[in-house]
């Protein structure tokens, strides 16, 4: 199974500040990579998948990069309701896999 | 408005079987596969495997292949899962998934809320 590292494990942020979360692939996964979001005690949600594309309706201070084995998210002017952990998932294998997730927090 | 509500949350003893349910509603119920996730604080997440309702098909990732029992009624638009032979490894929360796809592109649109199950004597 491919293995998805994702850093740093939490981050603490000042509003406004920009914010990158890297995920990185035990392999190549050709671009093959959705980032999700997850505030405490709700579900995942999309945010960005093809590693760039932003998922209808989520703001486009959020936007992935990357390529090959090395992606990012970044969320630019960190706002209060971005507190939340972040997943990076890659489905270019089976069985998909995902990242151990980064908390964000305020600072 | 696509919306997946599951089952309540589950308190099991260790060795019993438990059965959630994940009823979709907003969309048509067998035009899309249906996945199972499983998370555990600082595990993160495990995809566990998926049905297809249309068919009934079903595909499981090889670690969860003798835990989880995939199934899905069409005349109530209701996804299942039943995990057997439970243990504290099972102590998680699980979630479904709506799967979309297209020209190799994947991605889970749309959870549930999930659901707590605890393995407790």
């Amino acid at each position: 199974d491919i293995q998805m590292t994702q850093s740093p494990a939490s981050l603490s942020a000042s509003l406004g500040e920009t914010v990158t979360i890297e995920c990185r692939a035990s392999e190549d996964i050709y671009n093959g990579l959705a980032w999700y979001q997850q505030k405490p005690g709700k579900s995942p949600q999309l945010l960005i998948y093809n590693a760039n594309s932003l998922h209808t309706g989520v703001p486009s201070r959020f936007s992935g990069s990357g390529s090959g084995t090395q992606y990012s998210l970044k969320i630019n002017s960190l706002q209060s309701e971005d507190v939340a952990s972040y997943f990076c998932q890659q489905y270019y294998d089976y069985p998909w896999t995902f990242g151990g997730g980064t908390k964000l927090e305020l600072k | 408005e696509v919306q997946l509500q599951q089952s309540g949350p589950e308190l099991q003893r260790p060795g019993a079987s438990v059965k959630l349910s994940c009823k979709a509603s907003g969309y048509t119920f067998t035009e899309y596969y249906m996945y199972w996730v499983k998370q555990r604080p600082k595990q993160g997440l495990e995809l566990i495997g998926r049905i297809d309702p249309e068919d009934c098909s079903t595909d499981y990732v090889e670690k969860f292949k003798n835990k989880a029992t995939l199934t899905a009624d069409t005349s109530s638009n209701t996804a299942y899962m039943q995990l057997s032979s439970l243990t504290s490894e099972d102590t998680a929360t699980y979630f479904c998934a709506r799967l979309d796809y297209y020209d190799g592109t994947y991605y889970f649109d749309y959870w549930g809320q999930g659901v707590m199950v605890t393995v407790s004597s």
